[in-house]
């Protein structure tokens, strides 16, 4: 059964604009959260992360924000950019190396 | 930068051959992970080794083995390749000691037939 959860397959977003990604997780006892970034023919690359002790975490166009009590994440990319097209995937830790994957959510963005 | 290197990018063999996938990473991490990606179901953990000779089952072991004789070299071994393990398999490498991210090589597209 699957503790993450990406329900949103895919997204289509106009450059420029925000792209908002979503992720829910049953497990309580994650504590650290990361979004990875794969391109077609290449491994998934680390983009952000988040420990359960804070509700946002930072970096450039790319911001995650926590949600514990509603079990939920989401990745805010502004602006949004024809290079970020890509399958976006949420990850969840349970304060071990184990990471436990979403399904992803293929990004797409329109010039 | 880490590098994670994996041994083929493409594999097609036949249902049931002994099947390696081979996976070094550059960086001196502890921790080396083999998952398989498919559609709708994202990354799933198959194995994982913690320090040389050592390694531990994930979600989904049935049908395969791993091997890690060196600390830099983490092998997936398919007994007998069935079609149903037709499937990207990406392998990743992690320094370890509360270290969560994860480095990837570009994976091995692998078709059973």
């Amino acid at each position: 059964d699957q503790q993450v959860k990406q329900n949103s397959p895919s997204l289509s977003v106009q450059e420029g604009r925000i792209s908002i990604l979503n992720c829910d997780y049953t497990n309580s006892m994650f504590d650290y959260f990361l979004w990875y970034k794969k391109y077609p023919a290449e491994g998934p690359t680390f983009l952000i992360s988040i420990s359960s002790i804070k509700d946002k975490n930072e970096d450039g166009r790319f911001t995650v924000f926590l949600n514990k009590s509603a079990k939920h994440l989401s990745l805010h990319i502004v602006p949004s950019q024809p290079g970020d097209s890509a399958v976006y995937f949420c990850a969840a830790s349970v304060n071990d190396y184990k990471l436990s994957f979403g399904a992803g959510t293929t990004v797409t963005v329109r010039a | 930068d880490v590098k994670v290197t994996q041994s083929s990018r493409y594999l097609v063999k036949r249902t049931g051959e002994k099947v390696f996938l081979e996976c070094v990473q550059d960086m001196d991490h502890e921790n080396m992970f083999w998952y398989r990606q498919d559609p709708g179901l994202g990354l799933r953990l198959i194995y994982f080794s913690y320090d040389v000779k050592m390694k531990e089952k994930g979600d989904i072991p049935e049908g395969y083995s791993v091997s890690r004789e060196k600390k830099e070299r983490f092998s997936l071994i398919l007994e007998s390749a069935s079609t149903n393990q037709t499937s990207m398999y990406l392998c990743a490498s992690e320094p370890g000691q509360g270290f969560y991210e994860q480095y990837f090589g570009p994976g091995t597209r692998l078709t059973v037939t």
